[in-house]
């Protein structure tokens, strides 16, 4: 595998059920990203993870939670979602260092329906 | 707050020709610039980065930066078909701390057809 890997690529749940997207970066990056998409909206950062530590939780309710348990890999769980939350999640990577610029890549992302 | 302003399009441009894309940000302590592009159903992927005033050059594209006018455009030359697809700016205001990476605000991106 090479790059940034997200699974399901499609999940369709219910508002009751429980769920968890994985992402993983295989670019010995330090620093990784939640983003979602929504159909004529701008990609919205959701949360940023830089050496396994949360940076920035960007006003995101918390029904979603993310973790992230080492460099390599990050999770968003998911619970008692609403149907506005159908969107595509992105999971990026960067490398965080001084002097670096942050370029971010993305994975290719999770189809989310909430029924 | 951070705005990063797009022409939706859609951008018409026949095979061949030039081109242009462009991009607004409100954040003045903005510092690096991004172009992404998105085909439809697919990911982001990053075609540019530019963080000093002037043009930068990769192959077919030409990124623009006029930070006085907080403005960044991307040139795209001999124009495929292929080339059709969302181009997104994005936008990082903080400059490099030492701490802490930072995300990016996208524009809602513009819709290219390169026509055959």
């Amino acid at each position: 595998e090479t790059g940034v890997t997200q699974t399901p690529r499609h999940l369709v749940m219910g508002m009751t059920n429980k769920k968890s997207l994985k992402c993983e970066q295989h670019l010995g990056h330090n620093a990784m990203y939640w983003y979602k998409q929504s159909a004529k909206k701008p990609l919205e950062l959701m949360f940023v993870y830089s050496l396994e530590e949360r940076v920035e939780n960007n006003s995101v309710p918390s029904r979603f939670s993310p973790e992230c348990p080492n460099s390599s890999h990050l999770f968003l769980h998911l619970h008692t979602l609403q149907p506005e939350d159908s969107a595509l999640y992105l999971c990026a990577s960067s490398q965080d260092r001084r002097g670096s610029y942050n370029e971010q890549f993305f994975g290719p992302g999770t189809r989310l329906t909430v029924l | 707050q951070k705005e990063v302003e797009q022409n939706s399009g859609p951008l018409s441009v026949p095979e061949g020709a030039i081109a242009s894309l462009n991009c607004t940000y409100s954040d003045r302590v903005s510092q690096s610039f991004f172009w992404y592009r998105q085909y439809s159903g697919k990911s982001p992927e990053l075609i540019m980065s530019i963080y000093s005033n002037g043009d930068k050059e990769d192959g077919r594209f030409t990124a623009q930066l006029n930070k006085a006018s907080q403005y960044v455009s991307l040139l795209i030359r001999d124009s495929q078909p292929s080339d059709s697809a969302t181009y997104l700016c994005a936008v990082i205001a903080r400059e490099y701390s030492g701490g802490g990476a930072d995300g990016l605000t996208f524009g809602k991106g513009t819709h290219l057809i390169i026509q055959p």
